[in-house]
């Protein structure tokens, strides 16, 4: 078990630029969730998958934001025409169905957008 | 809508000093209550939580919590900090069965 692991850690972009995150979960987990992180915030929910089926996306996933996870094992999310305001740590966790509150952070990945 | 507040931003305590952290839930029942801490360059780890029963629970590292209904709280507390605890500290609740919504955390520093 390696845990849950994201790439790349640090990304920095330019205002417009499209970005995409990769996340590889815990490989028994069904479930895959998706947090977005600002200095001096908790995480905030985006989304999740329980297998490969999006079930709840949060209102701060704009239509720009678009998560796929093609055969329940990884997941991506992309930012289409980043945003300055977009700059934040995106986190990824998982989980099995049950106990669906021990979620397993992954380290994140810090985007920066100028 | 349920919230977390954690009124802490920031705390310095002594190596080998105790610690409480407060959080406080808003929510319309008892909320299954989490805490969880984020060291630099690592992911969240899961310390403890709460569902029912026994209001006093234990966690690991040393750490426990005590749910007060009545104060709508959730305190963390460690009896004798050490110097790798410094890290920052996250209060949530999960109303549901997916999402985890945390509080603004708490960085803990620790001097020797």
């Amino acid at each position: 078990d390696t845990g849950v692991s994201q790439d790349p850690r640090h990304k920095i972009t330019k205002r417009g630029q499209n970005v995409t995150f990769r996340c590889d979960p815990i490989s028994e987990h069904n479930r895959l969730y998706w947090y977005r992180q600002t200095l001096g915030q908790g995480p905030e929910f985006l989304t999740y998958f329980q297998n490969e089926a999006q079930l709840e996306k949060s209102r701060l996933l704009s239509d720009r934001f678009s998560a796929e996870r093609p055969k329940g094992s990884f997941s991506t999310l992309e930012i289409q025409r980043t945003e300055q305001g977009d700059s934040a740590m995106y986190l990824c966790a998982s989980s099995q169905s049950t106990p669906w509150w021990e979620q397993f952070f992954g380290p994140g990945t810090r985007l920066t957008v100028l | 809508a349920q919230s977390v507040t954690q009124p802490d931003i920031h705390i310095t305590v002594s190596e080998g000093a105790s610690l409480e952290l407060r959080c406080n839930y808003s929510y319309g029942a008892t909320p299954y209550l989490f805490w969880y801490v984020q060291s630099p360059g690592q992911g969240l780890q899961l310390l403890l939580k709460y569902f029912s029963g026994d209001t006093l629970v234990q966690g690991i590292k040393g750490f426990e919590a005590e749910f007060k209904r009545s104060q709508s709280s959730f305190n963390l507390r460690k009896p004798s900090v050490h110097w790798s605890d410094a890290a920052e500290y996250f209060c949530a609740v999960g109303p549901n069965d997916y999402k985890l919504s945390f509080g603004a955390g708490t960085t803990v520093t620790v001097r020797a």
